[in-house]
């Protein structure tokens, strides 16, 4: 089946910091998401970007769907970045997900 | 505000206690689907359903049931919970199943335990 892997899987920053987060497809990119679940569980949606460059106030993300992989850029993190980071594509009907970056932002 | 919710948020029930969690959406999507979340096996999906009346098996369908009466509601049963459902649900919806510009929203899920 389809395969999402995703890079790094844990990530430590000082606030302030910038981060890099990536995530590459074994099939065609189709509706491709960006979720950060917060500590209370809950995913939120980042970006729907199947292919081009989005930006929402210091995230911004990339998909180059012709190479298979999507980057998702945050700036200037801040304490309430923390949470795990997911990206996903379409495979039929359902989602397929990473299993996610881990990312803690300490003040 | 355009959202899917889903009740209860959190519950501790006992094996073999009949439970429903709902799931409602307010975007007149077509496309709903449970997915559960587990540690080290991220989330699958359990059931979906394309339309009213049309649903069918996710990958981790076994000791669930779903049900799709109204556009809007898509909620999951255990009729005989067991202590390894014991996880993170989450209802998701989108406008179809698939297809081009099609994004899916997910609920604020729903922590189950089962003793």
């Amino acid at each position: 089946g389809i395969q999402v892997e995703q890079s790094p899987p844990d990530l430590i920053l000082q606030e302030g910091a910038n981060s890099t987060l990536r995530c590459n497809f074994s099939d065609s990119v189709n509706n491709l998401q960006w979720f950060h679940q917060n500590p209370w569980g809950q995913l939120i949606n980042l970006f729907y970007i199947p292919s081009g460059t989005k930006q929402n106030g210091r995230l911004s993300a990339t998909t180059v769907a012709t190479e298979r992989y999507s980057l998702l850029y945050i700036s200037s993190s801040q304490t309430t970045d923390s949470g795990v980071y997911f990206c996903a594509n379409q495979a039929g009907t359902a989602l397929i997900f990473g299993k996610g970056t881990t990312l803690s932002v300490s003040s | 505000e355009a959202q899917v919710t889903q009740n209860p948020r959190y519950l501790i029930t006992v094996t073999g206690k009949k439970l429903t969690v709902t799931c409602s959406q307010n975007m007149n999507h077509e496309y709903m689907s449970w997915y559960r979340q587990d540690p080290g096996l991220g989330l699958r999906q359990i059931y979906y359903s394309m339309n009213v009346e049309v649903t069918d098996k996710g990958d981790v369908p076994e000791g669930y049931k779903v049900s799709r009466k109204e556009k809007r509601n898509f909620p999951l049963i255990l009729e005989s919970p067991s202590p390894n459902q014991t996880s993170l649900y989450f209802c998701a919806s989108s406008k179809t199943s698939g297809g081009f510009r099609n994004e899916q929203f997910f609920g604020p899920g729903t922590r189950l335990t089962v003793l």
